[in-house]
């Protein structure tokens, strides 16, 4: 097993710029999650998903949309790039909730 | 705000000394909380939970305890060891479904030889 993938690893953005921050994991989780993590900071919660075609928004959505078709992927949107966002971004995953599994990040600069 | 923090920002100790990490959380609700560890440049690692119902749970060098009257959590490492050197969070539920956590900020944790 994979885990939780991340893709890219690493972007550099312009301001305005949209790009889709790709998460899939391949434990058959029910529950996903995308949480931001900014220098000294702990996570902040953006989206989360309880199953297929269920998505919530969490602390901090604004800027961001995710969708959920499938149980295995989870990709975040960000429409229209501000330095705000500059942060690194982690997608979790977990069954009905318990421990995550978190993936290794994705760390994006918006200049 | 949040509901979930930490006492202290960072904690040095001399390798093998037993570490103690604080948290402290405010929604009197929450009845799921976990302790994960964050490498530089990693994700969070899951380390160990514990249920409302409990007050201690132990795991491998590492107990939680929970003092739900004070609304306390802490993370105690026995003879801690150069690669426990990490961030700390706790983290509890957003509801009582369980369905996603909020995280505190963080303790740092630098263990010497």
């Amino acid at each position: 097993n994979a885990g939780v993938t991340q893709t890219p690893k690493f972007r550099i953005l312009k301001i305005g710029q949209s790009m889709t921050l790709q998460c899939a994991q391949d434990m058959n989780h029910n529950y996903m999650y995308w949480y931001r993590q900014d220098p000294g900071m702990g996570l902040k919660l953006i989206y989360y998903s309880v199953g297929a075609g269920i998505t919530d928004k969490g602390e901090v959505p604004n800027g961001y949309n995710v969708s959920r078709s499938t149980t295995e992927d989870f990709p975040l949107r960000l429409e229209l790039a501000a330095p705000s966002q500059t942060s690194v971004y982690f997608c979790a995953s977990s069954f009905r909730g318990g421990g995550y599994t978190f993936g290794s990040g994705t760390r994006l600069t918006v200049v | 705000g949040e509901s979930v923090g930490l006492h202290l920002p960072t904690l040095s100790v001399q390798e093998g000394d037993n570490s103690i990490i604080n948290c402290a959380y405010s929604n009197s609700a929450s009845d799921y909380f976990i302790w994960y560890k964050q490498e530089s440049g990693k994700g969070p690692q899951f380390i160990i939970d514990i249920r409302s119902n409990m007050d201690k749970r132990q795991g491998q060098r590492v107990t939680v305890l929970l003092n739900k009257t004070v609304k306390h959590l802490s993370l105690q490492i026995a003879a801690t060891q150069p690669g426990d050197s990490a961030v700390y969070f706790c983290a509890e539920n957003i509801d009582q479904a369980g369905t996603a956590l909020i995280f505190g900020k963080g303790t740092t944790l630098s263990v010497s030889s």
